[in-house]
């Protein structure tokens, strides 16, 4: 049974860049899955951010691509989010997803606060 | 990408069947059977209820069911129990090859 574990710094300064890792276990990475992350702003909705394959392709939300960059590496059997220039507006619980068959896993979130 | 829009709420009784609606455009929603939908209760990851428009997952209780017409997906929870009371959340892959979350509906079970 695949598991996702997020981790990464729970405060972030404004203007800074936003690091997080998404650790799969109990199945590799390099499976036929796509892999997401995933955004929730304190009590708002869902937001997707973008998903890689294990080869490297990715796919962005248009409203955040120029900021955004997700890699994988396969050698750790996991997968990252960068979002650069953050503003309090990115402030959200994170998730990471697997896309097997829509998001079928998901970690269990983390808590993102940008503030100085 | 637009949001998907979904009712901001909806409420029944145990036992009764309610109906929450998904509707977006032939970019997303009425162009492909790529519909899902997430259950998410307070603090909790979300859970998939259903995918491809009105596939199950294992697991998944058969009072739940989808369905799609046009540009408007549906998910109906029939039997409602004390335990579906939840944020409902659809979303659908689309032609930009990028994926839309609805942006959900608070069920409560009266």
């Amino acid at each position: 049974q695949v598991q996702l574990q997020e981790s990464g710094p729970g405060l972030v300064k404004p203007s800074g860049t936003l690091s997080l890792t998404c650790a799969v276990s109990g199945g590799s990475i390099s499976s036929s899955n796509w892999w997401s992350w995933v955004r929730q702003p304190p009590g708002k909705g869902l937001e997707w951010i973008g998903e890689i394959y294990h080869s490297g392709s990715t796919n962005y939300n248009p409203s955040l691509k120029s900021r955004v960059t997700i890699s994988v590496d396969k050698s750790k059997n996991q997968f990252s989010l960068k979002l650069s220039s953050v503003t309090a507006a990115d402030t959200a619980v994170y998730y990471c997803a697997s896309s097997g068959i829509a998001f079928d896993i998901w970690g269990q979130g983390t808590m993102v606060t940008v503030s100085s | 990408q637009s949001a998907l829009t979904q009712p901001a709420s909806v409420s029944g009784s145990p036992g009764q069947s309610i109906t929450i609606s998904c509707t977006g455009t032939s970019s997303d929603v009425g162009g492909y059977n790529y519909v899902s939908w997430y259950q998410q209760h307070p603090g909790k990851a979300p859970k998939l209820m259903i995918y491809e428009v009105s596939n199950r997952p294992s697991g998944v209780p058969d009072r739940f069911s989808g369905s799609k017409s046009g540009n408007t997906a549906s998910l109906t929870i029939s039997g409602l129990q004390a335990e579906d009371e939840a944020d409902y959340y659809c979303s659908s892959y689309t032609s930009s090859s990028t994926v839309v979350f609805g942006g959900g509906t608070k069920l409560t079970v009266l």
